[in-house]
């Protein structure tokens, strides 16, 4: 069965510190990988994508993440955490299909 | 969110309504699908479309009814039939329904049964 793993409910980090997102996966062929964010009562927003090429993936608000073929994780960072980074992530992966495949998601807390 | 509106933001339905929620695009976008999330979980597939006057079941579409007449408009319809209705619906819209376009979701519309 096609599957994301986010195996951190929640991640708390101080304002100014890196942060970490973890994310692995497991589909069927190469897949397509998406990191989303959300806040309350609000839709999700795209942050960014790895088709091919470089490993490391640059997005939007400073985020970038890293994909590791062999260890079929795409882990989300950033080198300089903001309180309001604070919101929900998901990590998407999407195989040879249409469907994206959501967990239920790392919520992020950045304190002051 | 911009570019994909969705409406009402709210909406409360007593059991055995059936209700429609909208969702429209100016994107210029072939794709489109319909989500459902509940609290603590990600989201979950009801119905895609990734042409006009085409649509597809996802992996929840029991319940739910859609159309797509225009390019731009995506409705769901929630029966009777759908036991559990309470929830947060999104909708998102794709340049094509290629594996590698980005989904842009809209704000959402929150669904209560009372």
């Amino acid at each position: 069965a096609q599957s994301v793993a986010q195996p951190e409910d929640q991640v708390n980090v101080a304002e100014g510190n890196p942060l970490t997102v973890k994310c692995t996966y497991s589909v069927s062929g190469n897949p397509y990988l998406f990191w989303y964010v959300q806040y309350p009562n609000r839709g999700l927003q795209f942050l960014l994508k790895y088709i091919t090429g470089d490993n490391l993936v640059k997005g939007s608000y400073g985020f970038e993440a890293e994909f590791n073929k062999s260890q079929t994780s795409f882990h989300l960072k950033k080198p300089s955490a903001l309180v309001s980074d604070s919101a929900l992530y998901f990590c998407a992966p999407r195989d040879s299909s249409y469907k994206l495949i959501f967990g239920s998601g790392t919520r992020l807390l950045v304190r002051p | 969110d911009g570019g994909i509106t969705q409406s009402p933001k709210y909406l409360f339905r007593k059991e055995g309504q059936n209700v429609t929620l909208s969702c429209e695009q100016n994107l210029n976008h072939d794709a489109m699908y319909w989500y459902r999330q509940d609290p603590g979980q990600g989201l979950r597939l009801i119905y895609y479309s990734q042409i006009v006057n085409d649509f597809q079941k996802g992996d929840i579409a029991e319940g739910y009814s859609v159309s797509r007449e225009k390019k731009e408009s995506f409705p769901l319809t929630v029966t009777s039939a759908q036991k559990n209705p309470t929830a947060f619906y999104l909708c998102a819209s794709a340049r094509t329904g290629s594996n590698t376009d980005t989904q842009y979701f809209g704000p959402g519309t929150r669904l209560t049964v009372l």
